[in-house]
């Protein structure tokens, strides 16, 4: 079992849809939770973080963290087509362990 | 704030011949920096972690001799690729870990494309 599963999709929604993506993890000893964004070329950009198991809000994203499960979720309201990227989770405590990436795309 | 750069974004080189990349944390210092490799449709796969002053850390698999990093100031870890060949064609993309932010997170720089020909 891989220790970061991520669904690589693609995913593609029409504007102002919510959209959830989701990983799952198998390392109980992962401390720390982030979700960045990544366009076409171009380096990684942090989202959002979370150290606990619950829900984490900033604008029109949700970060949630389901400990117990081994599950983590980023939700994004009111989707905009500059929302489209490749979304990845990663985990880790030293290190980050990054999930392979969805790609979503918002279709005005 | 946090803002990472990387230089250069774009080489192409010959085969035999070394390639330096540059990262850099613009408004931070970074103790710990760290060197991802990313093939298309492919997770980020961590490299090696470097730490300012000391030598870098690598992952298995990674070859030192020929992945050469140096982080000789808080601010500046350079990744070499010595004796490129086409193999080596990948997104090089560095992070810097902001320790002395309100969270320990890492920060990406925008990726380095090498094309080996």
């Amino acid at each position: 079992q891989k220790e970061v599963e991520q669904d690589p999709g693609p995913l593609s929604v029409p504007e102002g849809a919510i959209v959830s993506l989701n990983c799952t993890y198998s390392n109980s000893a992962f401390q720390y939770f982030m979700w960045y964004r990544q366009y076409s070329r171009k380096g990684p950009e942090l989202l959002m973080y979370t150290y606990s198991s619950g829900n984490k809000e900033d604008g029109r994203f949700t970060a949630q963290v389901d400990k117990s499960s081994k599950y983590i979720s980023l939700f994004i309201r009111d989707s905009q087509p500059s929302d489209s990227a490749t979304y990845l989770c990663a985990m880790g405590s030293e290190k980050l362990v990054f999930g392979k990436g969805t790609k979503l795309t918002v279709n005005p | 704030g946090a803002v990472v750069s990387q230089h250069p974004s774009r080489v192409i080189c010959k085969s035999g011949t070394s390639v330096k990349i540059e990262c850099r944390s613009l408004d931070f210092q970074a103790t710990t920096m760290f060197w991802y490799r990313q093939f298309p449709k492919k997770s980020l796969m961590l490299m090696a972690t470097s730490n300012e002053g000391s030598k870098a850390t690598y992952e298995q698999g990674v070859e030192k001799d020929k992945f050469l990093i140096n982080h000789a100031s808080l601010t500046l870890s350079t990744l070499t690729v010595t004796s490129a060949h086409p193999e080596d064609s990948s997104f090089y993309i560095c992070s810097a870990r902001d320790a002395g932010g309100p969270t320990d997170t890492q920060y990406f720089g925008p990726g380095t494309r090498l094309t080996v020909l």
